[in-house]
């Protein structure tokens, strides 16, 4: 079974600064999607990014970016010019290709400084 | 669209009384995701369906827990008897399957129901 980690509970963010989110997952599968997800204190899933497994190249959303690093089987997230709406939790995702099944990491608090 | 839609947002209930949550999906997704987040758990994948058939429900805890699709536009989670360890976030989630191209099949959640089983 696909396994998701997350291994840092909490992080904290100067606003302006770049703050980068861990996510390492278990998979023998060659094709899958990865995502996060951002859950402010509304509650609401919000898809941020994602990954095909297939792509070389990092995917990037305006101030979103991941490191992709599929050897590793590592996916992280780095959040720049980090402004007080990010504050949330991130959630790392894995999606198998051949499934609909999202399997979730435990989540990382992100706080935003002033 | 006004995205999918759950209700109610806040369930407030007693041990041994029956809860029924509600789902109506984004209007032309063929997938329907019923998710439940806890502290201990994280959040889970409890059922999908799949043009309104159940398709992995391997998640479900156990038999007190029953979920139902009978159109295309509307699903339920049921509870019965409810227990203190039901109390969870319980999310919705719809994708479509069918765009061409598509292939990652964005989910998109709703809001969450908070289930508070005293």
């Amino acid at each position: 079974a696909q396994t998701v980690t997350q291994s840092q509970p909490e992080m904290s963010v100067q606003e302006a600064e770049t703050v980068t989110l861990s996510c390492t997952y278990d998979t023998s599968e060659s094709d899958y999607y990865l995502f996060w997800y951002k859950q402010p204190p509304s509650r609401q899933m919000i898809l941020v990014i994602r990954q095909e497994a297939y792509k070389q190249q990092n995917a990037t959303e305006n101030r979103f970016s991941v490191n992709f690093q599929k050897a590793a089987k590592s996916f992280s997230l780095k959040i720049s010019d980090s402004q007080l709406g990010d504050a949330a939790m991130y959630f790392c995702a894995y999606r198998s290709a051949r499934g609909n099944k999202l399997v979730f990491g435990a989540g990382t608090i992100l706080r935003v400084k002033s | 669209d006004a995205g999918v839609i759950q209700s109610p947002r806040h369930e407030v209930t007693e041990m041994g009384q029956e809860v029924t949550l509600r789902c109506k999906p984004i209007s032309g997704h063929d997938y329907l995701f019923w998710y439940r987040q806890t502290m201990m758990r994280g959040l889970e994948l409890l059922i999908y369906f799949n043009n309104n058939v159940p398709i992995d429900d391997s998640g479900m805890p156990e038999d007190r827990f029953s979920a139902k699709m009978p159109n295309a536009s509307f699903s339920t989670l049921k509870i019965q008897p409810s227990e203190p360890r039901d109390s969870a976030v319980y999310f919705c989630a719809s994708s479509d399957g069918t765009s061409g191209g598509a292939t990652y099949n964005e989910q998109f959640f709703g809001p969450g129901t908070r289930l508070t089983v005293l």
